[in-house]
């Protein structure tokens, strides 16, 4: 347990669905980031958060949609999604108010498996 | 960030050392040298990190050379539960995770 927790753990969903992922850390942290794992592919950096304020937008498609209401929590909303979307999402987070100046170590969470049909 | 090669797999014995390691030629002086494991299909977990010095916790020990060019992660006694992905990654300001090294450790 690494105090970072996401929900759904597995989701199957159509093109025109739309849904959400939920990643809530229980460790004070003020920065929460969100990757996207692509089978036999590196993780990929889509979204950082620092003080609640996106701070990082690594050219994701618009139809994925981050919301971060408060420290504690992240979420990841989805809507129109193509197959090729179906990833493992993780959530991460770190004690860092702001991401520029340094790293610090990053916690993540267990992943949501994500299956687009 | 500085990149950083490292082997795309290993295998180990059971209960002996495994030493799996990483360069990172291009380093510069603020970037710290991490590394992760991830166990498959979950969510990467931290191992250790360091910026010029060697460091130990209760997981791994991190040998860092000293000119920073290049390091080494070691497992002491390697068990089945430490077959994984090993990322090696300098940061400075994010983490980019590349291919890693797939450790198998054996019976």
């Amino acid at each position: 347990e690494t105090g970072v927790t996401q929900t759904p753990r597995h989701l199957v969903m159509g093109m025109t669905n739309k849904k959400s992922l939920k990643c809530e850390q229980h460790l004070g942290h003020n920065a929460m980031y969100w990757y996207k794992q692509s089978a036999k592919k590196p993780l990929e950096l889509m979204f950082v958060y620092s003080l609640e304020e996106r701070v990082e937008n690594n050219s994701v498609p618009s139809r994925f949609s981050p919301e971060c209401p408060n420290s504690s929590h992240l979420f990841l909303h989805l809507h129109t999604l193509q197959p090729e979307d179906s990833a493992l999402y993780l959530c991460a987070s770190s004690l860092a108010g702001s991401v520029a100046g340094g790293t610090d170590t990053q916690y993540f969470g267990p992943g949501t498996r994500l299956t687009v049909l | 960030d500085a990149k950083t090669t490292q082997p795309p797999s290993m295998d180990c014995a059971e209960g002996r050392a495994a030493n799996l390691p990483c360069n990172h030629s291009t380093i510069s002086g603020n970037e710290y040298v991490y590394w992760y494991r991830q166990i498959h299909s979950q969510g990467p977990q931290y191992i250790i990190h360091g910026l010029k010095n060697n460091e130990t916790n209760e997981m791994a020990s991190l040998i860092i050379t000293e000119d920073r060019k290049s390091s080494t992660l070691i497992l002491p006694h390697a068990t089945l539960r430490d077959t994984a992905v090993y990322y090696c990654i300098v940061a400075g300001n994010m983490l980019t995770f590349g291919g890693g090294t797939r450790l198998m450790v054996k019976p």
